[in-house]
């Protein structure tokens, strides 16, 4: 079965690194997604991005985050300067299109942990 | 504000016995998602309802709709402790998604 691929499964990082976080869409999925899930919360949206720009970002989704999809396949989560609070579960999440059972597939996650 | 509110959030119950989880939304989207986490674990899809009415099953579990109510449910039936997880629901408003706060349901032998 197709599966969303994320790298890395865990990274510990020193408060104000950049982190970069990958994901592997599936082949023929067009819209993507970033969720966080700080330990024990709920996931939370930070954004979506559909054919090469982003169709809506979170409050949390400020300028210390960007995404891209630098090269046709991988799709990145760039935190510029990691806060403690950034700490958390990131789930990439991809689909086909916008009509019918489409559903969400979700990575396995990369868990964050800044110090 | 987008909102999605289940309830109950915490659901302890006996092997063998029924419940239902209840999911309130605010759109007047027609599509609704139920997804199950296990403890450290990514997210499984379970159920994707596209209209009013739309119910569907596997196995233990039933999820409905009611757009009309801005309600679904997921129904557990005979529950065992393998459905022991966290089940969340997902409403869609253009292109968020957006997660309710997760029942974590425990089954006890």
């Amino acid at each position: 079965e197709p599966e969303v691929t994320q790298t890395p499964s865990h990274q510990v990082t020193q408060m104000g690194q950049e982190v970069i976080l990958r994901c592997v869409p599936i082949s023929n999925h067009l819209y993507f997604y970033w969720y966080r899930q700080i330990l024990g919360q709920k996931v939370e949206f930070l954004v979506s991005f559909y054919n090469n720009e982003i169709s809506e970002k979170s409050e949390i989704f400020d300028d210390q985050f960007s995404v891209e999809r630098p090269d046709g396949s991988n799709f990145t989560l760039k935190i510029r300067s990691t806060k403690l609070e950034d700490s958390a579960m990131y789930f990439c999440a991809t689909r086909t299109g916008d009509s019918g059972a489409n559903v969400l597939t979700f990575g396995a996650g990369s868990r964050l942990t800044v110090l | 504000e987008l909102k999605v509110e289940q309830n109950p959030l915490f659901l302890s119950m006996q092997e063998g016995k029924n419940y239902t989880i209840y999911c309130n939304y605010s759109t007047t989207s027609d599509r609704l998602y139920w997804y199950r986490q296990d403890p450290g674990k990514s997210l499984e899809s379970l159920f994707v309802l596209l209209s009013n009415g739309a119910v569907k099953q596997e196995g233990r579990l039933m999820a409905s709709l009611d757009t009309k109510a801005r309600l679904s449910t997921l129904h557990i039936t005979a529950a065992v402790h393998d459905l022991s997880a966290t089940y969340f629901c997902l409403e869609t408003s253009g292109s968020r998604l957006t997660f309710g706060e997760g029942t974590q349901l425990t089954v006890n032998p």
